[in-house]
């Protein structure tokens, strides 16, 4: 079993729609929790960072922990064909641990 | 702020040559990280500089790989007499500090002939 799960999709949702992303995870000590969007042929980009378990939101997006069923969640509202790129979930333990652990991504297209 | 800056972006080889690639990270960001994603999968960590020590390394980074980050400032990976499995993509990040996000450049794509 991997460190973090993550479904690669692909998933296709009309423009305005809800996109639910998520990925599960195994070990117990992460404690930060990043979403990145990537692009074809681009690096990824931080779209959210999270310590701990809760909700942020910012613009559009939403992102949530739960740290007791080891589940994050990222939320697109009203999503727009720009949106329309792979979704990387990242984690880490933190303090000396900085090595970020990815899932496998989801590929996510948005048809206008 | 001008973001971290990977050269070059794409680079294709002959089975059995070197490559060197570099990264410049975002400025005053004194960790720096190095990153190789395949077709399909997620980033996997390669190795981490603290300013110019290399504080840790993958066993993904075998001894064909070599990486250096003289002065603690840009970057150099190195691969040797490349290999069919090479083909990836290097990405490099940076932070300040461990407990900041890492932002990523957008990468060197390694085509091995």
């Amino acid at each position: 079993q991997k460190e973090v799960e993550q479904d690669p999709g692909p998933l296709s949702v009309p423009e305005g729609a809800i996109v639910s992303l998520n990925c599960t995870y195994s070990n117990s000590a992460f404690q930060y929790f990043m979403w990145y969007r990537q692009y074809s042929r681009k690096g990824p980009e931080l779209l959210m960072y999270t310590y701990s378990s809760g909700n942020k939101e910012d613009g559009r997006f939403t992102a949530q922990v739960d740290k007791s069923s080891k589940y994050i969640s990222l939320f697109i509202r009203d999503s727009q064909p720009s949106d329309s790129a792979t979704y990387l979930c990242a984690m880490n333990v933190g303090g000396s641990n900085y090595k970020l652990t990815f899932g496998k991504g989801t590929l996510l297209t948005v048809n206008p | 702020d001008t973001g971290v800056s990977q050269d070059p972006r794409h680079k294709i080889t002959k089975r059995g040559q070197n490559v060197t690639f570099r990264c410049d990270p975002i400025s005053e960001h004194n960790r720096l990280y190095w990153y190789r994603q395949t077709l399909g999968q997620g980033p996997e960590f390669l190795t981490y500089f603290q300013n110019e020590a290399q504080l840790e390394k993958s066993r993904l980074l075998s001894d064909r790989f070599s990486a250096e980050r003289p002065k603690g400032s840009f970057s150099t990976l190195e691969i040797q007499r490349t290999e069919q499995g090479d083909s990836a993509m290097y990405l490099c990040a940076s932070s300040t500090n461990s407990n900041q996000p890492q932002h990523f450049g957008d990468g060197t794509r390694l085509s091995i002939l």
